[in-house]
């Protein structure tokens, strides 16, 4: 993952939106990548994963989406509830190196 | 049972003070990590270490140094705390490279330099 700025990026929505998440990584060779939830006080918590020979991969109310062209991931939150509220990190790893890059982290913020 | 587990979870200390901070995990993984969360979350590794290898950040001081008794442990020594320290620290582990369900990590030690 990549930091984009000095700021912590902040998407604000309403419960039961959908929301959507974005991340950008700069190594090409990445072909593992990795969403993380950390919710206030406590560590990241993996959400979900997806390899580089998938563009995309479904979970329970969660969607990855890889665009290896642009080097962009994201991720999807359907029906969005309260507890989904944290920051969230994407993390790529590849290239022969088993340690994750980790992006700056986006916090979201549910409103019901 | 934790899977991660590290102690203390908060840490006060005085400048040029030498603390350490455990940490265990129970799910047989074969690497362990320490990372350095700064005020505006961004999570920088510090150290990954297995039975075979420690790789270290080549950015992080020399204060720091990372002991590991076994394959369950992995303990952050630091030295000569300065201010520039305080932050959260989280320790982690995986099995294989982290590459098949991530890094499980540690609920953080939140180190406050005074």
């Amino acid at each position: 993952g990549e930091s984009v700025g000095l700021h912590l990026p902040t998407l604000s929505v309403q419960e039961g939106d959908n929301s959507i998440i974005n991340c950008a990584y700069s190594n090409s060779a990445s072909d593992y990548f990795i969403w993380y939830k950390q919710e206030s006080g406590k560590g990241p918590q993996f959400i979900i994963d997806i390899r580089s020979n998938m563009d995309k991969r479904q979970g329970q109310r969660v969607t990855v989406l890889l665009n290896k062209t642009v080097k962009h991931l994201s991720l999807q939150i359907a029906a969005t509830q309260p507890g989904d509220s944290a920051v969230y990190f994407c993390a790529d790893q590849g290239g022969g190196s088993y340690i994750p890059t980790f992006g700056r982290g986006t916090s979201l913020i549910v409103h019901p | 049972d934790t899977a991660v587990s590290q102690t203390p979870k908060y840490l006060v200390t005085q400048m040029g003070n030498d603390k350490s901070i455990k940490c265990e995990q129970n799910l047989g993984h074969d690497t362990m990590y320490w990372y350095k969360q700064d005020s505006k979350k961004f999570l920088k590794i510090m150290f990954s270490y297995n039975n075979k290898e420690l790789i270290i950040n080549e950015t992080v001081p020399n204060r720091f140094s990372p002991k590991s008794p076994d394959k369950a442990h992995l303990n952050l020594h630091i030295n000569s705390l300065e201010l520039g320290d305080s932050a959260v620290y989280f320790c982690a582990s995986s099995q294989s490279g982290g590459q098949k369900d991530g890094y499980t990590f540690g609920s953080g030690t939140r180190l406050t330099v005074v």
